[in-house]
């Protein structure tokens, strides 16, 4: 079964600051791991998508991850945080059963001036 | 062009009632996707319909729990006998087809609250 574990449930950072939201899978099979962020009384949105393509993986506003199989991590991170990017972000991992996604817990963002 | 819809917004209910919870999908999606996030299990997959048959329904959580799908397109989630725990937002998804090696991205919805009282 695959399934991912994000470290963290809070993580605050400064204005400008380097973003790193960690995430770690266990999967039997190569994985498709997915980082989706969730703004206040919104759906989710995906940022980006690693599919066993290029290890790494750029996506929206910035947000970059980096599929390591020797550490079976995939980071997120930005360069510098912007008070926009204060959100909910989950980190998610393609079951075989129907393609599915299976979530982690989420970590809150907190950006502060 | 449009989203995957999803009504209502808001459900409030009192115990022991029936619900449903609908979800229009993108136009063209063969794939569909139901889960429930709550503050205590954080985000769970429910049930996964390709066209109009489920061939996961490992997620429902109990047998109060049922959803069909018609014409391939809008998709209801029905909760029997509600209970105080059933409380979530219940998310919906589509894309354009599942159950492959080629994953195709997942289009959420903005979800239904739904307070069990």
């Amino acid at each position: 079964a695959q399934s991912v574990t994000q470290l963290g449930s809070h993580v605050s950072v400064s204005e400008g600051a380097l973003v790193l939201l960690r995430c770690n899978y266990s999967s039997s099979v190569p994985p498709y791991l997915f980082w989706y962020v969730q703004y206040p009384n919104q759906g989710l949105q995906l940022l980006l998508k690693y599919t066993s393509a290029a290890t790494l993986v750029k996506g929206i506003n910035g947000f970059e991850a980096e599929f390591k199989k020797s550490e079976t991590s995939f980071h997120l991170t930005k360069p510098s945080a912007h008070m926009s990017d204060a959100a909910e972000y989950f980190c998610a991992v393609s079951v075989n059963s129907g393609y599915a996604l299976n979530f982690g817990k989420g970590t809150s963002l907190l950006v502060t001036p | 062009g449009a989203g995957v819809s999803q009504s209502p917004s808001n459900k409030v209910t009192e115990k022991g009632k029936d619900v449903e919870l609908r979800c229009d999908p993108i136009s063209g999606h063969t794939a569909l996707y139901w889960y429930r996030q709550s503050l205590g299990q954080g985000l769970e997959f429910l049930i996964y319909f390709q066209g109009n048959s489920a061939p996961d329904k490992s997620g429902l959580p109990s047998d109060r729990f049922s959803a069909e799908r018609t014409g391939g397109s809008v998709s209801t989630l029905t909760i029997q006998r509600t209970q105080q725990e059933d409380s979530a937002v219940y998310l919906c998804a589509s894309s354009v087809r599942g159950g492959t090696r080629f994953y195709n991205e997942q289009f959420f919805g903005p979800g239904t609250r739904l307070t069990v009282l």
